[in-house]
């Protein structure tokens, strides 16, 4: 089957750090992304990791665990403008296929 | 220069009425797809074209008819509107066999069906 889970809600102080996990099941696998979708707007981009390892973009992070199923998104010095959903999302098989995690509403206060 | 665009952008219409989504991407994609984004905020694949062809079709009601004149447009035609079909839905699109494999959506079209 295929199965994403995040955690629902998070909040999180202005400058501080925070990081968002994700275990995903699905079949053929080929890369985790992370999207970020403010209220009322479209997903951006924020990452992609098809390998283990942590890949790192300016305040943002993203590891991946293959063999565990495992990624999270991590993120540095937290700004207001970072309150948002932040969604998880399986890349498979080989018709570009993205599995949606439901999203994790992060809510950043001063 | 807008990458993915959608019309319209909100849309309110009574049950039972046949309207279309349409859309337009300029980055040169080869691959389209349609989302839909319920009230709790899933997001799920409907269809994908890969150069006008259909590749991915998920469970999805035949009232829903996805129609790819060409690579850089994706319309969605839905008939016999029902309540359920109240979400915000989202294209995109994509270059396939990229390195990233990332895809790009649009602004969204509401639909809201009373």
């Amino acid at each position: 089957g295929q199965n994403i889970d995040q955690p629902t809600e998070m909040t999180a102080t202005e400058g501080a750090i925070v990081q968002i996990n994700c275990t995903y099941q699905t079949s053929g696998f080929n890369g985790l992304f992370w999207y970020q979708q403010h209220a009322g707007e479209a997903p951006t981009f924020l990452s992609y990791n098809v390998l283990d390892g942590l890949e790192e973009k300016g305040r943002f992070s993203s590891f991946l665990s293959r063999s565990k199923g495992y990624s999270y998104l991590l993120l540095k010095e937290l700004q207001m403008k970072d309150s948002a959903s932040y969604l998880c999302a399986a890349f498979s098989g080989g018709y570009n296929k993205l599995i949606f995690g439901a999203g994790t509403r992060l809510a950043v206060h001063p | 220069d807008t990458a993915v665009s959608q019309t319209p952008k909100y849309l309110v219409t009574q049950m039972g009425n046949d309207k279309s989504i349409k859309c337009e991407q300029n980055l040169g994609h080869d691959t389209m797809y349609w989302y839909k984004q319920d009230s709790k905020k899933f997001l799920k694949i409907m269809f994908s074209y890969n150069n006008k062809e259909l590749i991915i079709n998920e469970t999805v009601p035949n009232r829903f008819s996805p129609k790819s004149p060409d690579k850089a447009h994706l319309n969605l035609h839905i008939n016999s509107l029902e309540l359920g079909d109240s979400a915000v839905y989202f294209c995109a699109s994509s270059l396939r066999g990229g390195r990233v494999n990332e895809q790009y959506f649009g602004p969204g079209t509401r639909l809201t069906v009373t």
